[in-house]
């Protein structure tokens, strides 16, 4: 069956460091790869789209890669601080489907001052 | 726009009564999806439509769980009867089909508490 994998333990880094969140998947072949933001209390919110045929993508502070060899995404912020603080899911989407989207568990990132 | 709309904000009840959750979709939007939010689970689809059509319940828990589009701008999601187990965040979110970057724009959710 498929299955999303993403670091279950809380990531914690300082603020101005790097921080960078795995996503890796299996029994999926998808066309692209999308990551959300989630905050205490809110929906998840869009934040990045890669599609297969895309190495790398890059939004202001955010950066994602997409290895479909490996089967993993990376998602990266730079000069990270405090705001980055939530949860960030990834949800791969195949090309054959019809719409269907499915999350990983998510990893809760903390950004301390 | 208002965004995707979903009501009540929270619900608490008691086992055995029936639950009804709402949804109002971002209007223009073809693909509605009701997901289930728990800290052992995670985010899990329960199920979505398109054009207003079910198009895969596989992830209703059991037949206690039913969900209709009776029009493009409002879905229900009922349980009934419900129980203790099914205390969760609730999700609604919608998204245009066919759109490329096809993202789902979520509601705020729906706390549900069953005693």
């Amino acid at each position: 069956s498929q299955k999303i994998e993403q670091n279950s333990e809380a990531l914690n880094i300082q603020e101005g460091k790097t921080a960078t969140l795995t996503c890796n998947y299996t029994n999926y072949s998808p066309a692209y790869l999308q990551w959300y933001r989630q905050d205490p209390g809110r929906g998840p919110v869009f934040l990045l789209l890669i599609r297969e045929n895309e190495k790398e993508k890059r939004k202001e502070r955010l950066k994602v890669t997409f290895d479909t060899t490996l089967k993993q995404s990376l998602f990266h912020i730079t000069a990270s601080q405090p705001a980055d603080s939530a949860t960030y899911l990834c949800a791969p989407r195949g090309s054959s489907n019809t719409g269907k989207l499915i999350f990983g568990q998510g990893t809760t990132l903390q950004v301390k001052p | 726009d208002a965004g995707v709309i979903q009501s009540p904000r929270h619900e608490v009840t008691e086992m055995g009564q029936e639950v009804t959750l709402r949804c109002k979709p971002i209007s223009g939007h073809n693909s509605l999806f009701w997901y289930r939010q728990t800290m052992m689970r995670g985010l899990e689809l329960l199920i979505y439509f398109n054009n207003n059509v079910p198009i895969d319940d596989s992830g209703m828990p059991e037949d206690r769980f039913s969900a209709k589009m009776p029009n493009a701008s409002f879905s229900t999601l009922k349980i009934q009867p419900s129980e203790p187990r099914d205390s969760a965040v609730y999700f609604c979110a919608s998204s245009f089909r066919g759109q490329p970057n096809e993202k789902l724009f979520f509601g705020s959710g729906t706390q549900l508490s069953v005693l």
